[in-house]
């Protein structure tokens, strides 16, 4: 039973340019959640996803910030007209109830690197 | 949400039992405590959950007092392989749909 699948594990990007990221959660699960982490930082939330519908996207910064989760395929983090300060590690998790006391399950990451 | 309070970093040595204490004074009726455990590279992974008294698994365990203002992660005989990030975390059971990291623990475990 393969856990959360992030795609690419490294990205680079040339500040302006468009950065895809990619998670699939694990077989069953119908949650997912987006964390950006800086160096040195703990994880902070971005947006919280069901199949179709976006349930909480406070963390989301307001600009050039994307997520969905469509009905098939998995879940995309999309970053448009990407700077500096977007270099980060992305982390993705699922979950099959929504509750995080249950647990969550993260995939290992994407690693962005604008320059 | 409660405050949370823990060490910045703790260095220990192999073999030895590592405490790794947790402050969350204004912790509410339903809150539960977990603990995530961060190695480099890598995404968060679940290590115990507690509500309240001793709970222990196969990987550490949780120490909750009555008042359940504080917890301790215990980790048994450390390894190498235990140096991470620990992140105590106060989850509300009440549908909340998120988790909130703080800057956690780095352990760092010594030959």
């Amino acid at each position: 039973n393969a856990g959360v699948m992030q795609n690419p594990r490294h990205l680079v990007r040339r500040r302006g340019q468009e950065a895809r990221l990619r998670c699939s959660p694990m077989k069953g699960h119908s949650h997912v959640y987006w964390y950006r982490q800086l160096p040195e930082e703990g994880l902070k939330f971005m947006v919280y996803l069901q199949k179709e519908n976006i349930i909480d996207e406070s963390g989301m910064p307001k600009e050039r910030f994307s997520a969905e989760f469509p009905k098939e395929g998995p879940s995309i983090l999309r970053i448009q007209q990407v700077v500096r300060g977007d270099s980060a590690a992305y982390f993705c998790a699922s979950s099959a109830t929504g509750q995080p006391n249950y647990g969550y399950t993260f995939g290992s990451g994407t690693r962005l690197t604008v320059v | 949400l409660a405050k949370i309070t823990q060490p910045i970093s703790m260095d220990s040595y192999e073999g030895q039992e590592v405490n790794i204490t947790c402050s969350h004074n204004n912790i509410a009726t339903n809150d539960y405590i977990t603990w995530y455990q961060q190695f480099p590279s890598q995404g968060p992974r679940f290590i115990i959950q507690g509500y309240k008294t001793k709970v222990t698994n196969e990987v550490a365990s949780l120490f909750i007092p009555a008042d359940r203002k504080s917890s301790t992660l215990s980790l048994p005989r450390v390894s190498l392989s235990d140096t991470a990030v620990y992140y105590c975390l106060v989850v509300p059971d009440d549908g909340y749909n998120k988790l909130i990291f703080g800057a956690g623990t780095r352990l760092a475990v010594h030959p």
